[in-house]
């Protein structure tokens, strides 16, 4: 079992809808929680970055970590098929490496 | 800064042969990792560094694979000998506390 399980998709949605996506993970030491976004053919880039549990919002984008269910989500409002790409969620816990899920690909339809 | 730097951007070679891959990592990380990327796999770790130093290889598939990092601004991904099984996209990213920015990988064909 993978620490990090996130499901691939694909998923499909129309422009302006709220786009959901969610990971689970196993290691109840991981502090660190990051959703990184990847264009085709392209490296990964930060997207956001949480510690421990709680919220965070920046523009459209929302992430959730709840440590006590061990899941993390990341919310995407008024999405743009611009944000179509793959997703993917990381853990880590202090200076170690991080663990990736399997990354999740999103179409945003005109 | 202009990013971690990775090069070759794309390699294609043949079976047996030895590959090299490049990262320049951003200035002042004091982390430097190295993933590789297939479609069945996604995204795995091979190795990664602290100040120079190799932490963590066990994600290192065979003693065909080697990495180094003989100073702060450089480091080397090599592949001796290649198989088919060997092509991937491999990325090289760097860190400096919280945030891992990446590079824009080399995509790797072995024929």
């Amino acid at each position: 079992q993978k620490e990090v399980e996130q499901d691939p998709g694909p998923l499909s949605v129309p422009e302006g809808a709220i786009v959901s996506l969610n990971c689970t993970y196993s290691n109840s030491a991981f502090q660190y929680f990051m959703w990184y976004r990847q264009y085709s053919r392209k490296g990964p880039e930060l997207l956001m970055y949480t510690y421990s549990s709680g919220n965070k919002e920046d523009g459209r984008f929302t992430a959730q970590v709840d440590k006590s269910s061990k899941y993390i989500s990341l919310f995407i409002r008024d999405s743009q098929p611009s944000d179509s790409a793959t997703y993917l969620c990381a853990s880590r816990y202090n200076n170690n490496d991080m663990r990736f899920g399997a990354g999740t690909r999103l179409t945003v339809k005109p | 800064d202009a990013g971690v730097i990775q090069s070759p951007r794309h390699e294609v070679t043949e079976m047996g042969q030895e590959v090299t891959l490049r990262c320049k990592p951003i200035s002042g990380h004091d982390y430097l990792f190295w993933y590789r990327q297939t479609m069945m796999r996604g995204l795995e770790l091979l190795i990664y560094f602290n100040n120079n130093v190799p932490i963590d290889d066990s994600g290192m598939p065979e003693d065909r694979f080697s990495a180094k990092m003989p100073n702060a601004s450089f480091s080397t991904l090599k592949i001796q000998p290649s198989e088919p099984r060997d092509s991937a996209v491999y990325f090289c990213a760097s860190r400096l506390n919280t945030e891992a920015f990446f590079g824009q990988g080399t995509r790797l064909t072995v024929v």
